[in-house]
């Protein structure tokens, strides 16, 4: 059964500060998604990663795919207070991870 | 609005009784997904359709669950006899399927509270 791991499942960062997600997955894959989600509001879709080694950016967010580590990761640049939310990585469209509920404070 | 829309947004139910929900997808989108979220924890997939063929079943859709696309538009899942251990929030997505790329859209939910 295919399984999806994230970590960490918590973090709490300091404005400015940079810091890494990790989306794990237990078979193969050639679709990966980022999430983000509000407190009390639906999903959003973040990126899109179809490849191995893709990389998308938005603003300070920039995901990558290692598809033959099955790995992706999700890094925050500089954070901000807007980024708090909870992040979800999901593969073969419709797993997903327990989610990492970012914090960013001021 | 042209998103994914649910309804109810909430509901209320006593253990044992039947509720069901709706989900209207975006219109051009021939994939239309069922998850279960409770607090704290990722969406887990109930099943799918693709047009009007319900292509998979999660094994947590036990029997009392069941989900409808009748014309390949909106679609409605069902809940009998439930149980407080259904309590939960119910998404619903929607795609439109390419074989490289499969964006889903969700809507805003629908919590179920059984008491």
């Amino acid at each position: 059964e295919l399984k999806v791991e994230q970590n960490p499942l918590f973090l709490s960062m300091q404005e400015g500060k940079n810091y890494t997600i990790y989306c794990n997955y237990s078979t193969t894959s050639d679709r990966l998604y980022w999430y983000r989600q509000d407190p009390g509001k639906s999903l959003e879709s973040l990126f899109v990663l179809l490849s191995n080694g893709a990389v998308k950016q938005e603003g300070r967010l920039m995901a990558s795919l290692d598809t033959k580590a099955r790995l992706s990761t999700l890094h925050i640049t500089a954070a901000v207070h807007d980024l708090s939310a909870t992040y979800f990585c999901a593969v073969n469209d419709m797993r997903f991870g327990a989610g990492t509920r970012l914090t960013v404070k001021p | 609005d042209t998103g994914v829309s649910q309804d109810p947004r909430h509901k209320i139910t006593k253990r044992g009784q039947n509720v069901t929900f709706r989900c209207d997808p975006i219109s051009e989108h021939n994939r239309l997904y069922w998850y279960r979220q409770t607090l704290g924890q990722g969406p887990e997939f109930l099943t799918y359709f693709q047009n009007e063929a319900q292509l998979e079943k999660s094994r947590l859709l036990s029997d009392r669950f069941s989900a409808e696309r009748p014309k390949g538009s909106f679609s409605t899942l069902e809940i009998q006899r439930t149980e407080q251990g259904d309590s939960a929030m119910y998404l619903c997505a929607s795609s439109l399927f390419l074989r490289v790329y499969n964006e889903q859209f969700f809507g805003p939910g629908t919590r179920l509270t059984v008491l």
